[in-house]
């Protein structure tokens, strides 16, 4: 099982739209969820982090989290073109390997907001 | 506040030449770390140093290293580069060694192997 899944995309959505991007995750243990933006080109931008269960809302975004369904999402209201990235989604995953925690990140979703 | 800084952005080599990348950390942060992202893959873990210490290492091979240096700078060397190494090289940071807190990136270092 692949450690953080996400859909690929791309997601399209008209202006002003709510935009949902999920994700899933397959360490039980993990502690830390991070949603960040990357347009083209550009590095990854942070733009929401949750740690407990239920919603946090920053602005226009909303992240969710349910630990026992391993299951957070992130949720952009009246979504504008600017908003057209790709949307990483970052959990705090046991490697096994060394034995310690370490920021795993999905392959994004592509997320495009249609004027 | 500035944020995290990479030099250079661009980095031009040849198969089997040799890369150094370099990092300069948030103010305050002492947790560096590299990750790849080659064209239509995802953020691969590369390395992880805190107080100067590698920490953890992702699934590459010994002739990707690093270090970090006292004022928690940090850089990055690619020996042996072969193709398959182009590829968007970005550094984070990190409070400490908490490894739950948020990461910030710095812009990247594009290194294209020809």
């Amino acid at each position: 099982q692949k450690e953080v899944e996400q859909n690929s995309g791309p997601l399209s959505v008209p202006e002003g739209a709510i935009a949902s991007l999920n994700c899933t995750y397959s360490d039980r243990g993990s502690q830390s969820f991070f949603w960040y933006r990357q347009y083209s080109g550009k590095s990854p931008e942070l733009i929401m982090s949750i740690y407990s269960n239920g919603d946090k809302e920053d602005g226009r975004f909303t992240a969710q989290l349910n630990k026992a369904s391993q299951y957070v999402s992130l949720l952009i209201r009246d979504s504008q073109p600017s908003d057209s990235a790709t949307y990483l989604c970052a959990v705090n995953i046991l490697t096994s390997g060394a034995g310690s925690y370490q920021l795993t990140f999905g392959k994004g979703t592509k997320l495009s907001v249609i004027p | 506040e500035a944020g995290v800084t990479q030099s250079p952005t661009h980095l031009i080599k040849t198969r089997g030449q040799q890369a150094t990348l370099r990092c300069s950390p948030i103010s305050g942060h002492t947790s560096v770390y590299w990750y790849q992202q080659a064209l239509g893959l995802g953020l691969q873990f590369l390395l992880w140093y805190d107080e100067g210490e590698e920490r953890n290492r992702g699934n590459f091979p010994p002739r990707f290293s690093g270090r970090q240096f006292p004022n928690y700078s940090s850089e990055l060397n690619v020996n042996a580069l072969e193709l398959e190494d182009s590829a968007l090289y970005l550094c984070a940071s990190s409070p400490d060694e908490w490894t739950g807190y948020e990461q910030y990136f710095g812009p990247g270092t594009r290194l294209t192997v020809t």
